[in-house]
């Protein structure tokens, strides 16, 4: 079947460094993705989306990039804090609802 | 209000005990779901309910029994579970089903089942 997934399990950065969370997704009918974070015990919280007929999206220190030609997706986290710590996932929006990918844990090191 | 919120926070249950996770939300929004969620995996889609009716099970076994009573509220059934069912269970909200756009989440029920 086909799935939204993500490259790494775990990226660890240094406090105030960028940060690049990757996702490849195999839908090429999907037309609207959504990057959520999810903190220790806690839900998923919505952090930004983005459109297909869009490259690229910015919100309050996050950029979500998009790539079609190769069916990519990209979360940038800009001057990375401790509060950034969590499980970010890619998801694709469809018919049946959100199709996650397997998340990235963001690690901040001091 | 923006926010959907679950009770309980944490449930334990034996394999024979009847308990029941509550979901509610005050946005208006017509599709709500449920989400069951193990550790270190993305959420799975159990139910969705849209204008509350069952729109969407995921094949999920009968000892868990979704219930709608309103636009407002939803509600999870647990029945003979097993230990296997242990996970945090998340409910969501959106506008309507299938419109792209966002789900807000709660916060999850953590059920361990002994």
């Amino acid at each position: 079947g086909e799935s939204v997934g993500l490259h790494l399990p775990t990226l660890s950065v240094q406090e105030g460094d960028n940060s690049i969370i990757n996702c490849a997704y195999s839908n090429s009918a999907s037309d609207y993705f959504i990057w959520y974070k999810q903190e220790s015990g806690k839900g998923p919280q919505f952090i930004i989306d983005i459109r297909s007929n869009m490259d690229k999206r910015q919100g309050q220190r996050v950029t979500v990039l998009l790539n079609k030609t190769v069916k990519h997706l990209s979360l940038q986290i800009a001057a990375t804090q401790p509060g950034d710590s969590a499980v970010y996932f890619c998801a694709e929006s469809g018919a049946d609802g959100l199709t996650f990918g397997k998340g990235t844990h963001l690690i901040i090191q001091p | 209000d923006t926010e959907v919120t679950q009770t309980p926070k944490h449930l334990v249950m034996g394999m024979t005990n009847k308990k029941s996770l509550k979901c509610e939300q005050h946005m208006g929004h017509r599709a709500m779901y449920w989400y069951k969620q193990k550790a270190k995996k993305p959420p799975e889609l159990m139910f969705v309910y849209s204008y509350e009716k069952l729109s969407i099970n995921e094949s999920v076994p009968s000892r868990f029994s979704p219930e709608c009573p309103n636009s407002s509220l939803l509600n999870l059934h647990l029945h003979a579970l097993q230990p296997e069912d242990s996970a945090l269970y998340l409910c969501a909200s959106s506008q309507v089903e299938g419109a792209p756009g966002e789900l807000f989440f709660g916060e999850g029920s953590r059920l361990t089942v002994l």
